[in-house]
């Protein structure tokens, strides 16, 4: 079975700085990769998501993913972050032989201090 | 807000009672999901239904049992429940294949007592 790990459980940043939160999962196949935010008090929402092709995806609000095959990882980046961005953040995996079935990180906290 | 629509928001229940929680969308989606989601920790898949047939149960006890009547609709219902099974449960729903994104409900925050 594939399992997703996300090494920062919690971050702190001030607005303006650069963002970079790691995802690695281990799985042997081809996967689906999305990264989930959740805002205080909402539902999941889709920030982006990766299938195949360039492996640099970008999403809504200015955030972006690598998907480095190699390592396993898919990081989520954003340049400069901003007090809304205060939410927590998910990564996720479908196996691409699995049908739909998502496996989600242990989730990061991001506060951005205005 | 989201286009996935769950009832009730809040459910407080006792070890013996029936319930049901209930989940909605009219995006024309023909996969929908249940996930339980303790506190501090990811939500974790418990069925998956695809065109109205269950497809993926993982492993969880009986005393929660899924039922999707129409594509529409997507019910859970709960007898018996032990307090650890308090939890919030999220309902999404998806085109079906393999890299569809899912859309996400707001929950249902369970307390068993």
């Amino acid at each position: 079975a594939q399992s997703v790990s996300q090494h920062n459980h919690h971050v702190i940043l001030s607005e303006a700085a650069s963002l970079e939160l790691g995802c690695n999962y281990s799985y042997g196949g081809t996967v689906n990769l999305f990264w989930y935010v959740q805002y205080p008090g909402q539902h999941l929402q889709l920030l982006l998501k990766y299938f195949s092709g360039d492996p640099l995806v970008k999403g809504i609000k200015g955030f972006e993913a690598e998907f480095i095959k190699s390592k396993f990882s898919f990081n989520l980046r954003k340049p400069s972050v901003q007090w809304s961005d205060t939410a927590e953040y998910f990564c996720a995996v479908s196996p691409n032989n699995a049908g739909n079935m998502l496996t989600f990180g242990g989730g990061t906290r991001l506060m951005v201090k205005p | 807000d989201t286009e996935v629509t769950q009832t009730p928001k809040h459910l407080v229940m006792g070890m013996t009672n029936k319930k049901s929680l209930k989940c909605e969308q009219h995006m024309g989606h023909r996969a929908m999901y249940w996930y339980k989601q303790k506190a501090k920790k990811p939500p974790e898949l418990m069925f998956v239904y695809s065109y109205e047939k269950l497809s993926i149960n993982e492993s969880v006890p009986s005393r929660f049992s899924p039922e999707c009547p129409n594509s529409s609709l997507l019910n859970l219902h709960l007898h018996a429940l032990q307090p650890e099974d308090s939890a919030l449960y999220l309902c999404a729903s998806s085109s079906p294949g393999r890299n569809q994104p899912q859309h996400f409900g707001d929950g249902t925050r369970l307390s068993i007592l």
